[in-house]
């Protein structure tokens, strides 16, 4: 069964700075997607960034870019300039058609110092 | 477009009562899920729904039970409740499986 990790439940970062969050996912599948989703205080969850994982580019949104690393099964969320809004929980997700479902990480909680 | 849409956003429950979650969306999406979110945790799957009249189980769906009668509206039921579904819910939609899914604001579930 396909399983999705995030080693750093707490991360802080410096306001305007970079950081990087981590997330590890085990499969034997070769085509999946990715996200990661962001949960505010106020428990909406929006997601940040998607990734297919056919595609070699790094996908990126604005300040938000991925590190794919398809043969590591690694796929880290690097967040530059970072704000004071970018204080949340993030999510690693994981999907492909032999689940049919989202497969999540327990998340990673970041927060930035003024 | 209001996107999902959940009531309520909080509720207690005494154990052995029953309620029903209520989700809609507009976004015509044929897609919808039912998750939970236990402190600290990720989100485990309750139920899921490719249209309407279609329902499947996904990894925790025992104590609940769903229905999707127009592609609008996923309640999910809780019948018996228990400590163990204290937790938040959440209801979400999506165009395609693969494709972003739209959360709604959750609820707020306690039972004592």
């Amino acid at each position: 069964a396909q399983t999705v990790t995030q080693s750093q439940p707490e991360m802080s970062v410096q306001e305007a700075e970079t950081v990087t969050l981590s997330c590890t996912y085990d499969t034997s599948e070769s085509d999946y997607y990715l996200f990661w989703y962001k949960q505010p205080p106020s428990r909406q969850m929006i997601l940040v960034i998607r990734q297919e994982a056919y595609k070699q580019q790094n996908a990126t949104e604005n300040r938000f870019s991925v590190n794919f690393q398809k043969a590591a099964k690694s796929f880290s969320l690097k967040i530059s300039d970072s704000q004071l809004g970018d204080a949340a929980m993030y999510f690693c997700a994981y999907w492909s058609d032999s689940n049919y479902q989202l497969i999540w990480g327990a998340g990673t909680k970041l927060i930035i110092k003024p | 477009n209001a996107g999902v849409t959940q009531t309520p956003k909080f509720r207690i429950l005494k154990i052995g009562q029953s309620m029903t979650l209520q989700c809609a969306q507009d976004m015509n999406h044929n897609y919808m899920y039912w998750y939970r979110q236990d402190p600290g945790m990720g989100l485990k799957l309750i139920y899921y729904s490719v249209g309407a009249g279609i329902t499947d189980k996904g990894e925790v769906p025992n104590g609940y039970n769903v229905s999707r009668s127009t592609t609008e509206d996923f309640p999910l039921r809780l019948e018996l409740a228990a400590p163990s579904q204290t937790s938040v819910y959440f209801c979400a939609s999506s165009f395609r499986t693969s494709n972003e899914q739209f959360f709604g604001p959750g609820t707020r579930l306690t039972v004592l």
